[in-house]
């Protein structure tokens, strides 16, 4: 089963920022959080991934709390294509990730 | 397009058929991943290969499932005698090692077993 929970869905207004959040408090002090998406119709797609710091790339912004037992992944101006579900999965494993049901977020016009 | 390829995307079949579907990875990975998704659900893992060999595979892979990586390269996946129950997206996915957990995905098989 996945180790962190996440709500079922969220809203957001095209253009606005998108602030995603997932709860890991079981998580250990070595492993890292990744974040991964799943448009409709495809496979899961790679995000980001943070340990402790907070993380930026094109995609998106990663924001851990200091105990680490949570994060925000933050989508800084959604549009209409970031309509998909969002993983949070910690990274327990080497081999596998446990994916949860996610967050369904739908971009809105 | 991610660089995996699942083939076919679509597979429709009879209750008690067998299946096969095939993966190609991105070309310079090592590892290469099974994982099936039905509807609502996030994916579950089901098998990983490093190179040819197949390291791990989870109790969901019942012993009418086989998985393949010959020359680790392209993987395929078979399913004997299927049931209703195996109606799902089947998804393949690849990763270099040591960067596991940043894995590549397919857009997956559909499988509908009638």
């Amino acid at each position: 089963d996945a180790k962190t929970t996440q709500p079922p869905s969220m809203d957001c207004a095209e253009g606005r920022a998108a602030n995603l959040p997932c709860n890991h408090s079981t998580i250990s002090g070595n492993e890292y959080v990744y974040w991964y998406r799943q448009i409709h119709s495809q496979g899961p797609q790679y995000i980001i991934h943070g340990l402790k710091n907070n993380e930026t790339n094109e995609m998106a912004s990663l924001i851990i709390t200091e105990d680490r037992k949570s994060s925000t992944l933050i989508l800084p101006h959604a549009t209409l294509r970031d309509t998909a579900v969002y993983y949070c999965i910690d990274g327990g494993s080497n081999y596998k990730l446990t994916f949860g049901k996610g967050t369904l977020l739908t971009v809105n016009p | 397009d991610t660089g995996v390829s699942q083939d076919p995307r679509h597979k429709i079949t009879k209750r008690g058929q067998n299946v096969t579907f095939r993966c190609d990875p991105i070309s310079e990975h090592n590892r290469l991943y099974w994982y099936r998704q039905t509807l609502g659900q996030g994916p579950e893992f089901l098998t990983y290969f490093q190179n040819e060999a197949q390291l791990e595979k989870s109790r969901l892979l019942s012993d009418r499932f086989s998985a393949e990586r010959p020359k680790g390269s392209f993987s395929t996946l078979e399913i004997q005698r299927t049931e209703q129950g195996d109606s799902a997206m089947y998804l393949c996915a690849s990763s270099l090692a040591g960067v596991e957990n940043i894995q590549y995905f397919g857009a997956g098989t559909r499988l509908s077993v009638l």
